[in-house]
């Protein structure tokens, strides 16, 4: 069983959709994140969260919001997709209130053309 | 600023050479992870360290938290360890949720 699955793979739009990238862990895990990796390879991370807090990079413009429906859950909203939007957007989950170890989804590659 | 830096940027050996990645860090961490991403895109964590040595099979994570310096050794390397590893830290003064990435290095391994 794939412990943080995410969908979709691979994410082909136009400018100016709204699309949302879905993420699951089943480690029962209570934080979850998300990283965008930019076309030089280099991560940074979006957001953190748990059932206590949100934690947002600033850097971050708000068209991008995390939604968690529950703690195995944590997908990631893009409103109004701008060119620089496209990168490869990972989903990590680990164990709150350790310095844990991370476990990484497959990764989902969103294209704006 | 804290930074992560990481050198070198790309790294090629030949088969069952003795590998070190070096990544420097600028201000006090409360631990720091090496993860290791596929050529396919995925990330796996390799180590995530606070201190001292550990050691997974042929890869070794050692930290000196006084010099702010970590280094990753793969020995006897192979050509299935090419890939990207990177070095990310966790700083003492900031959320302890949050991450700071380097760059990474590019290892090639040669059959």
């Amino acid at each position: 069983d794939t412990a943080v699955s995410q969908t979709p793979k691979y994410l082909v739009t136009q400018m100016g959709n709204d699309k949302s990238i879905k993420c699951e862990q089943n480690l029962g895990h209570d934080t979850m994140y998300w990283y965008k990796q930019d076309s030089k390879k280099f991560l940074k991370i979006m957001f953190s969260y748990n059932n206590k807090e949100l934690i947002i990079n600033e850097t971050v413009p708000n068209r991008f919001s995390p939604k968690s429906p529950d703690k195995a859950h944590l997908n990631l909203h893009i409103n109004s997709l701008e060119l620089g939007d496209s990168a490869v957007y990972f989903c990590a989950s680990s164990l709150e209130g350790t310095t844990g170890e991370l476990f990484f989804g497959e990764g989902s590659r969103l294209t704006v053309l | 600023k804290n930074e992560v830096e990481q050198s070198p940027q790309n790294l090629t050996a030949q088969e069952g050479e003795f590998i070190t990645i070096n990544c420097s860090y600028s201000v006090g961490i409360s631990a720091l992870h090496w993860l290791q991403q596929h050529p396919g895109g995925g990330i796996v964590s390799l180590f995530m360290l606070s201190s001292g040595k550990k050691k997974h099979g042929r890869l070794i994570a050692t930290i000196n938290i006084q010099e702010k310096h970590s280094s990753l050794h793969i020995t006897a390397s192979h050509p299935r360890d090419s890939a990207v590893y990177i070095c990310a830290v966790r700083y003492s003064s900031g959320s302890a949720r949050q991450l700071t990435f380097g760059s990474g290095t590019q290892l090639t391994v040669l059959p």
